[in-house]
């Protein structure tokens, strides 16, 4: 089945730069990759999602690569705001299952 | 329009203690989720449902068992309640159309300890 690594699992950036988080899957089969956010104590939320048949996807401030070939998927978050400190998850969908796999989370804080 | 709706939201139990955590969905989605949610661990699945009528087990299944009384409900019961089962649990929904990748939605959690 689906296996799926997040790194890194804490990152700490100041109010400005840019955070960037890396995931790896294994099943070459998966074809799809949403990003959640959770608040502390909150629901997670979906942010973003990329499907295999692109390779980049940008909204606003965030944007997800995909690259197949390596099975690897990443979140960019560009000039970032205290109110983006949050765990960011991302997943992968195990095509056999139609499960999503999610990987263990990157706590994000951002210092003003 | 509530989306996924989690009862009850805290809940202590002892040790041996049974309960059912309740979720539904008023978005007319097919399938549905229950996850527990543990430091460092991220999300973990325990059991599925596909569509009404249908239940798979997860990755952690053993100690819990659901039942999806109808499409908007799906409800996770611990028999004999342990420490280890001690943790936020999370049910989720999205329409499942097959190859279609729908988001899941989530709830807002139940936080559970088991003393």
């Amino acid at each position: 089945g689906e296996n799926v690594e997040q790194h890194p699992s804490t990152l700490s950036v100041q109010e400005g730069d840019s955070a960037v988080i890396k995931c790896t899957y294994s099943d070459s089969a998966s074809n799809y990759f949403p990003w959640y956010k959770q608040e502390l104590g909150k629901r997670p939320q979906l942010i973003i999602d990329i499907r295999s048949n692109v390779g980049e996807k940008k909204d606003q401030r965030i944007a997800v690569t995909l690259n197949k070939t390596a099975k690897h998927f990443s979140l960019h978050i560009t000039e970032t705001q205290p109110e983006d400190s949050a765990v960011y998850f991302c997943a992968a969908r195990d095509v056999n299952t139609d499960k999503l796999i999610f990987g263990t989370g990157t706590r994000l804080q951002v210092f003003p | 329009n509530a989306g996924v709706t989690q009862t009850p939201k805290f809940q202590v139990l002892k040790t041996g203690q049974s309960m059912t955590l309740q979720c539904a969905q008023d978005m007319n989605h097919n399938s549905m989720y229950w996850y527990r949610q543990d430091p460092g661990m991220g999300l973990r699945l325990i059991y599925y449902s596909a569509s009404e009528g249908t239940t798979d087990k997860g990755e952690v299944p053993n100690g819990y068992n659901v039942s999806r009384l109808n499409k908007r409900e799906f409800s996770l019961r611990l028999e004999s309640a342990a420490p280890s089962q001690t943790s936020v649990y999370f049910c989720a929904s999205s329409r499942l159309a097959h190859d279609s990748n729908q988001p899941q939605h989530f709830g807002d959690g139940t936080r559970l300890s088991i003393l």
